[in-house]
């Protein structure tokens, strides 16, 4: 079955610091891929997509590109913020495109950022 | 907008006992979710809903039940709790076709003692 696999957390980090939480996914077929983030004590909100191999979805400063060719979805910021500070989790859809909710998610990655 | 509303947002449940989530969308959405998260696990689909009428199971569905009455509820039971059910659940909802966004509640923390 499908599967995300999300690198081992928590990060901590500095303001400004430089951000990589990398993602790689096993599926059949061709996957849309997405980045969720969840700030303490609320809900989970999407952050950015990408629905076909080479598409770079981005959002608020994070950017991520969906490779085909090494099966991953690494999502980055340039420089983070103390606001950044969140549970970040990487999904697929396997739905042909019928639907974005029925999701497979990765573990979460506990990102800190300190000022 | 509310968007998607859970009820209610925190239980703690005694072994045996039953009780009913309540999600609510005001989207007119087709489609809804049932989801939990456990640490260090990411959340995972416990039943789904394309339509009013409809429910089908996700990848955990072993202790629930699932009820899509009117289009925009979806109310997730648990018959007999047990400790593993102890747990944050998420609703989502979304419609069908490229381009949408599936949109989560803020979730229902459960804990069975």
């Amino acid at each position: 079955g499908d599967s995300v696999t999300q690198m081992e957390g928590p990060v901590t980090l500095s303001e400004e610091a430089f951000l990589t939480i990398n993602c790689t996914y096993t599926a059949t077929g061709y996957p849309s891929l997405f980045w969720y983030v969840q700030y303490p004590g609320e809900g989970l909100q999407l952050l950015l997509k990408a629905t076909k191999a080479d598409d770079k979805g981005s959002n608020k400063g994070f950017e991520a590109t969906y490779r085909k060719e090494t099966t991953s979805f690494h999502l980055e910021k340039g420089s983070v913020q103390v606001s950044d500070s969140a549970v970040y989790f990487c999904a697929l859809s396997n739905a042909g495109g019928t639907s974005y909710g029925k999701l497979t998610f990765g573990q979460g990655t506990i990102l800190t950022v300190h000022p | 907008n509310a968007g998607v509303t859970q009820t209610p947002k925190f239980r703690v449940l005694k072994t045996g006992q039953s009780m009913t989530l309540l999600c609510a969308q005001d989207m007119n959405h087709e489609y809804m979710y049932w989801y939990r998260q456990d640490p260090g696990m990411g959340l995972r689909l416990i039943h789904y809903s394309v339509g009013e009428g409809t429910t089908a199971k996700g990848e955990v569905p072993d202790g629930y039940n699932v009820s899509r009455l009117k289009k925009q509820n979806f109310l997730l039971g648990l018959e007999s709790a047990a400790p593993s059910q102890t747990s944050v659940y998420f609703c989502a909802s979304d419609d069908p076709g490229e381009g949408t966004e599936a949109f989560f509640g803020q979730g229902t923390r459960l804990t069975v003692v």
